[in-house]
């Protein structure tokens, strides 16, 4: 079975600054993606970026970017010049994609992110 | 709106009562999830459906939940005989592959509160 651990409940940044969020996952399969997910106070489940595992480079989109490291098994997720609409919990969440696989997201248990202007 | 639709965005039942939780999946995905959020907890996957077909239901309590995806219309969770520990906000989730790693696309969740 996958787990998926964050190990900051709360975490907070001044505007404009940067943060960096832990995640660290289990599994004994090669084939997977990885995500990072935001839930704003609308409680809406916010695609913020993906992962593939066979791709060595890590993602980047915008002012969000992952530090992906496969053997240690740990996928951070660092938010640039942080802005007060980030304000969220963000969860960091894992999928095997090898057909016949099982094909759920499994969740870790979030991080709540505040941003202070 | 091409997005995942959820009905309704709050439901509140009595203890006993059945409640129907609807979800749209985008256009042109076929792929449907539903997961459970209790109250400051993570997502908790439930079951995964395709047209007419349960692939996995792995998450879902075997008493009292049932979901099906017909071949027309939404798919629907149902709870039948409501509990307290109901309660929770039921997030469906689609995608136009089921194992190839495409993101899903979440909708709003709907809220269920039992009284």
């Amino acid at each position: 079975a996958q787990t998926v651990t964050q190990s900051q409940p709360e975490m907070s940044v001044q505007e404009a600054e940067t943060v960096t969020l832990s995640c660290t996952y289990d599994t004994s399969e090669s084939n997977y993606y990885l995500f990072w997910y935001k839930q704003p106070p609308s409680r809406q489940m916010i695609l913020v970026i993906r992962q593939e595992a066979y791709k060595q480079q890590n993602a980047t989109e915008n002012r969000f970017s992952v530090n992906f490291q496969k053997a240690a098994k740990s996928f951070s997720l660092k938010i640039s010049d942080s802005q007060l609409g980030d304000t969220a919990m963000y969860f960091c969440a894992f999928i095997l994609i090898s057909s016949g696989s099982a094909r759920q997201l499994t969740f870790g248990s979030g991080t709540q992110l505040t941003v202070l202007p | 709106n091409a997005g995942v639709m959820q009905n309704p965005r709050h439901l509140v039942r009595r203890r006993g009562q059945e409640a129907r939780l609807r979800c749209s999946p985008m256009k042109g995905h076929s792929h449907v999830y539903w997961y459970r959020q209790l109250p400051e907890e993570g997502l908790k996957f439930m079951v995964y459906l395709q047209k007419e077909n349960i692939i996995d239901e792995s998450g879902m309590p075997k008493e009292r939940f049932s979901a099906e995806f017909p071949k027309e219309g939404p798919s629907i969770l149902r709870i039948q005989q409501v509990v307290r520990g109901d309660s929770a906000a039921y997030f469906c989730a689609s995608s136009s592959e089921g194992w190839r790693g495409q993101p899903q696309h979440f909708g709003d969740g709907t809220r269920l509160s039992i009284l």
